[in-house]
């Protein structure tokens, strides 16, 4: 069975940092394209990073470009997003996602909430 | 970035209704487009990809159809537990980008 599992939201103050995690298990990680997708409190889905299996190509959404830094481990079946000067804005929840190899995400996390305010 | 459009934004429907909702692209997309279910304080669950392609154990009374830049999202008997918001998502290009969301609410 396909779990991917966030970890390492919470509260921070604006202009802080966070890392997320996400492990994966029931599939060979090392394989699959990764995503993180966000969704703001009462809002829509908000694709936010890509990476490919081999970590040789990244993608970023304008709104967290030089801010953010997607990475995996495939040794360890994890994929991280590292959040540097956090706003306002970037509160939500952060949802880690399997892309299926048609190039749409299959499996998605529980997702984990991150809360930027002083 | 391709602009994803959905309508309604919101529908009431009844138990045994056929539910459509509609989804367009700025631009052609080919049939690179996924439906996704969500319901509250869950995650997004993928029903459809590649335009009407089922998931595997996605139930057969969802239906998608659509190419280039219009897509519709079928469910020809709306039952409890199909009340939700349904999202459309583009992956032909970078950045990927989502509709704005149809949730469906009990009549």
């Amino acid at each position: 069975e396909v779990q991917l599992v966030e970890s390492g939201g919470g509260l921070v103050q604006p202009g802080g940092s966070l890392r997320l995690s996400c492990a994966a298990s029931g599939f060979t990680f090392n394989k699959y394209s990764m995503n993180w997708v966000r969704q703001a409190p009462g809002k829509g889905l908000e694709w936010v990073s890509y990476i490919s299996s081999s970590s040789s190509t990244i993608y970023y959404a304008d709104s967290v470009k030089g801010r953010f830094t997607i990475s995996r481990d495939n040794a360890k079946n994890s994929l991280y997003l590292q959040m540097n000067s956090l706003r306002d804005e970037d509160t939500a929840v952060y949802y880690c996602a399997r892309m299926g190899y048609y190039g749409g995400n299959d499996y998605w996390g529980q997702g984990t909430l991150v809360t930027v305010s002083s | 970035d391709i602009q994803m459009t959905q309508s309604p934004s919101s529908l009431s429907a009844s138990v045994g209704d056929r539910v459509t909702i509609t989804c367009r692209a700025s631009q052609g997309i080919s049939n690179n487009l996924a439906w996704f279910q969500q319901k509250p304080g869950k995650a997004p669950k993928s029903l459809i990809y590649a335009a009407s392609s089922l998931q595997s154990g996605v139930p057969s009374k969802f239906s998608g159809s659509g190419s280039g830049t219009d897509f519709t999202l079928t469910i020809s008997s709306l039952q409890p537990e199909d009340f939700a918001t349904y999202y459309c998502q583009q992956y032909s290009t970078y950045p990927r980008t989502f509709g704005q969301g149809t949730k469906v609410e009990i009549k």
